[in-house]
């Protein structure tokens, strides 16, 4: 079956840094989706791609989908404590299929 | 705002005991998931259902579990009997497909609902 694999496992860095983390599938997804987790709660959607070369910003998120549509890209830039949290990516072969997750990037950010 | 909301948000009950755990997907939507997720196993799909008809439940243990949705507004998940495998956080997601080759849709996530079996 499909596999995500999402690197890093975690991340450890001061306030104001940027932040990159990124998502390899084995195999072609038509839709990404980057979410982020806080800790007692559901995954909250950050951004949604849907066509390969797509770049797409949310504030100070930035996500890409692969040109190959094998792997899709998060930055964070200029990081605040908030922004602590789990990071997953998800892909979707097509519309209202199941999602498919990568196993998430704890995210620490020391103030 | 419109959130899917999930009860109850924590359960801890003794192995052999049925649990039921619900959602109330976001109005209007017409797809609803259950996911499982664990420090092992991360974030697992159990089921799905579209316009309340089941399209997939192969992630689900069929012997103890079973999902239902009696009407477009309450989806249910339950477990009969538990097992201590089976504590984990559950959640629910909604979303809206449209059909017509539109934009595909996102899904929202419900807080969860963190079982224990002991």
């Amino acid at each position: 079956g499909q596999q995500l694999n999402q690197s890093p496992q975690s991340m450890f860095i001061q306030e104001g840094e940027d932040v990159s983390m990124n998502c390899t599938s084995s195999s072609i997804f038509n839709t990404w989706l980057w979410y982020k987790q806080d800790p007692g709660e559901g995954p909250v959607l950050l951004i949604a791609l849907y066509k390969a070369g797509e770049l797409t910003s949310n504030g100070r998120l930035t996500a890409q989908f692969g040109i190959t549509r094998k792997d899709s890209f998060l930055n964070i830039s200029a990081s605040i404590p908030s922004d602590v949290g789990i990071y997953f990516c998800a892909g979707q072969l097509r519309s209202g299929s199941r999602l498919t997750f990568g196993e998430g990037t704890q995210l620490t950010v020391n103030p | 705002d419109a959130r899917v909301t999930q009860t109850p948000r924590h359960k801890v009950t003794e192995m052999g005991q049925e649990v039921t755990m619900r959602c109330q997907p976001i109005l209007g939507h017409n797809t609803v998931f259950w996911y499982r997720q664990t420090m092992m196993q991360g974030l697992e799909l159990l089921a799905y259902f579209r316009n309340r008809a089941p399209l997939d439940d192969s992630g689900m243990p069929k012997d103890r579990f079973s999902a239902e949705m009696p009407d477009a507004t309450l989806a249910t998940l339950k477990i009969q009997p538990s097992e201590p495998r089976d504590s984990a956080v559950y959640f629910c997601a909604s979303g809206l497909v449209l059909g017509g080759g539109r934009r595909p849709y996102e899904q929202y996530f419900g807080p969860g609902t963190r079982l224990t079996v002991t």
